[in-house]
């Protein structure tokens, strides 16, 4: 399975921007990145996932270096419901499995 | 939509009892997942099902776990006999595979303490 590499933790201010990175240099050309969150005492949530191209929804931006080699999920206004585990994980686009490594836990100040 | 929903919330029990979790999928969606979260290991996939037919049960501990899935809108998860070292969160997702998108959408989990 490829790996991903993020940061164990981050903290951000409420109502501020938060860029949480993603290393992915071993990503294939099948892979899709994925973005889930889990937030205190509930199951993983999807955030958003793209291949090539950024990607945008309602809940976050994803931002994909053009080697694919590292992305990076961004929360535009960070809100306290924000605080959770960020997984940046990859996906080969033929298969179903989700590979959860340790995440990004994001603690997000009043 | 009411989400993937997994009951009991909370099971407690003594080492040698049998143990049930059961979850009923998002209506309409083909493939159904079994998760184990703990602090150690962090979320680890049990088994998956497509269609209700089960496709991969290599994350499942030993023959101390079994999954069923007799329809497509429910599963159980048995361990019999239980030990102290399965107590987790255990977590069911639903997904629907299509033009290879597979967002899954995760239960609020089933949170095991076997004594």
């Amino acid at each position: 399975d490829a790996k991903t590499t993020q940061p164990n933790s981050m903290e951000s201010n409420e109502e501020e921007p938060v860029h949480l990175p993603c290393n992915h240099s071993t990503i294939s050309g099948t892979d899709y990145i994925h973005w889930y969150r889990q937030l205190p005492s509930q199951g993983p949530e999807y955030v958003i996932h793209g291949l090539t191209s950024n990607v945008n929804n309602r809940m976050a931006s994803l931002a994909i270096a053009e080697d694919r080699k590292s992305s990076t999920l961004i929360l535009h206004r960070a809100t306290l419901r924000d605080a959770a585990v960020y997984y940046c994980i990859l996906r080969d686009g033929d298969d179903y499995k989700l590979s959860f490594g340790a995440g990004t836990t994001v603690t997000v100040r009043a | 939509d009411a989400g993937v929903i997994q009951s009991p919330r909370h099971e407690v029990t003594e080492m040698g009892q049998e143990v049930t979790l059961r979850c009923k999928p998002i209506s309409g969606h083909n493939s159904l997942f079994w998760y184990r979260q703990t602090m150690m290991r962090g979320l680890e996939l049990l088994i998956y099902f497509n269609n209700n037919v089960p496709i991969d049960d290599s994350g499942m501990p030993e023959d101390r776990f079994s999954a069923k899935m007799p329809n497509a809108s429910f599963s159980t998860l048995k361990i019999q006999p239980s030990e102290p070292r399965d107590s987790a969160v255990y977590f069911c997702a639903s997904s629907l595979y299509r033009d290879r998108k597979y967002e899954q959408y995760f239960g609020p989990g089933t949170r095991l303490t076997v004594t």
